[in-house]
């Protein structure tokens, strides 16, 4: 079946430094692969949509692109903030019902 | 930003109560999905409705679980006996084709 897979567990930036998560996925079909942001208290809020059309989306200064080879998908910001910090999931809208399929998130702290 | 309402944001049970949370989606947005997420940050699919209609759900959800999706009122999900694993944010969400819009979630604390 459709998998997901989230290896970085938590990334300890500085401002400004640069943020970078990859996923890798694995489905029968062409995927659409999401990204979600959790802050704390908070539901899962989308932050980018990249399917095999586009390729790439951009928002809030994040950057998303996949990679059909490798299998992978990647979330990239050149200069983070305080306010990055977060959880970050990635995801596959899956076949049939298009329930999404979550790898396990990333931690990102952000310390000014 | 999500339209999707959620009520109550926090719910405390004791071990067998029935505990009962509700969703109101994003205006439009025929499917409606409940899931599940753990303090490790694991994402559980209970159940989805379109219309509804319940589109699939999972085993655990046929058991203690119920949920509906009545026209003209809100969804809502009911655990018939709260058990201590049942400790989790359930959070629902609406979808428009393929992007799912989350609401802030029901957090259950079972004693």
């Amino acid at each position: 079946g459709d998998s997901v897979t989230q290896k970085q567990g938590q990334v300890t930036l500085s401002e400004d430094d640069f943020l970078f998560i990859n996923c890798t996925y694995s489905t029968t079909t062409y995927p659409t692969l999401l990204w979600y942001v959790q802050y704390l208290g908070q539901g899962p809020q989308l932050l980018l949509k990249v399917t095999t059309a586009n390729n790439k989306g951009i928002s809030r200064g994040f950057e998303a692109t996949y990679d059909k080879g490798t299998t992978s998908f990647h979330l990239q910001k050149a200069s983070v903030q305080e306010s990055d910090s977060a959880v970050y999931f990635c995801a596959l809208v899956g076949q049939g019902g298009r329930a999404l399929i979550f790898g396990t998130g990333t931690t990102v702290s952000v310390s000014p | 930003n999500s339209k999707v309402i959620q009520t109550p944001r926090y719910l405390v049970k004791g071990q067998g109560q029935k505990a009962k949370m509700r969703c109101i989606p994003e205006k439009g947005h025929p499917v409606v999905f409940w899931y599940q997420q753990n303090k490790n940050n694991e994402f559980k699919f209970l159940i989805n409705f379109q219309n509804q209609e319940v589109l699939q759900q999972i085993d655990m959800t046929e058991k203690r679980f119920s949920a509906e999706c009545p026209s003209n009122s809100p969804c809502s999900l009911e655990i018939q006996s709260s058990e201590a694993g049942d400790s989790a944010l359930y959070l629902c969400a609406s979808r428009t084709e393929y992007e799912q819009y989350f609401g802030p979630g029901t957090r259950l604390t079972v004693l």
